[in-house]
């Protein structure tokens, strides 16, 4: 049972344009969302979070907006850059019960940005 | 350190052997997390040690599969008895403080042949 689903596997954009990357989770108790961005052969690296308190947060070029009644968040990256090619992972924190701090991960999108 | 580190970066290993991945956490990161993903997949939980607190083993896929932490400084994970199914890159990650972001190293991809 995937908690946190990221349906689009991949995503080819051009430079200079917007890319949308999508996320959507099935358990209203989550009350953080982060996103991450993979490089091959290296781990995930923190991008951007989001608060279940709050519908946007912006750093820079990205914007995660949080839309809790469709239990949907996506994050806005513009202009993309081809430096931004890499896979995306979306992820939950799970604030109840024990082993609060973990974190429930998408499949994970790759965004291919095109010069 | 200036981030997490695990060794060795690659292992390559035949079925039926055991094999020890180690993570060095970020110095004072209290919490530590095993992860596991396998090709085309997501990051699986496996595993969270927080400071002196017994340690969650929900993710743990089997009894083959078991990690040790001191204190709040090194980790190891132990799978014993290597299956096919048991190749993945596995990732450790660790949290300091209040923040919800997890760290994660540049992990161990596992071949088991």
């Amino acid at each position: 049972d995937q908690q946190v689903k990221q349906n689009s596997p991949s995503l080819s954009v051009q430079e200079g344009r917007i890319s949308i990357l999508n996320c959507d989770y099935t358990n209203s108790m989550f009350d953080y969302f982060l996103w991450y961005k993979k490089y091959p052969a290296e781990g995930p690296t923190f991008l951007i979070s989001i608060s279940s308190i709050k519908d946007k947060n912006e750093d820079g070029r990205f914007t995660v907006f949080l839309n809790k009644s469709a239990k949907h968040l996506s994050l806005h990256i513009v202009p993309s850059q081809p430096g931004d090619s890499a896979v995306y992972f979306c992820a939950a924190r799970r604030g109840y019960g024990g082993s609060q701090g973990n974190l429930i991960f998408g499949k994970g999108t790759k965004l291919s940005v095109k010069p | 350190g200036a981030g997490v580190s695990q060794s060795p970066s690659n292992k390559v290993t035949e079925k039926g052997k055991d094999v020890e991945l180690r993570c060095d956490p970020i110095s004072g990161h209290t919490a530590l997390y095993w992860y596991r993903q396998r090709l085309g997949q997501g990051l699986e939980f496996l595993i969270y040690f927080q400071g002196n607190s017994a340690p969650d083993k929900s993710g743990l896929p089997s009894d083959r599969f078991s990690a040790e932490r001191t204190g709040e400084s090194v980790s190891t994970l132990t799978i014993q008895r290597t299956q096919q199914e048991d190749s993945a890159v596995y990732l450790c990650a660790s949290r300091g403080g209040a923040v919800y972001e997890q760290y994660f190293g540049p992990g161990t991809r596992l071949t088991v042949t």
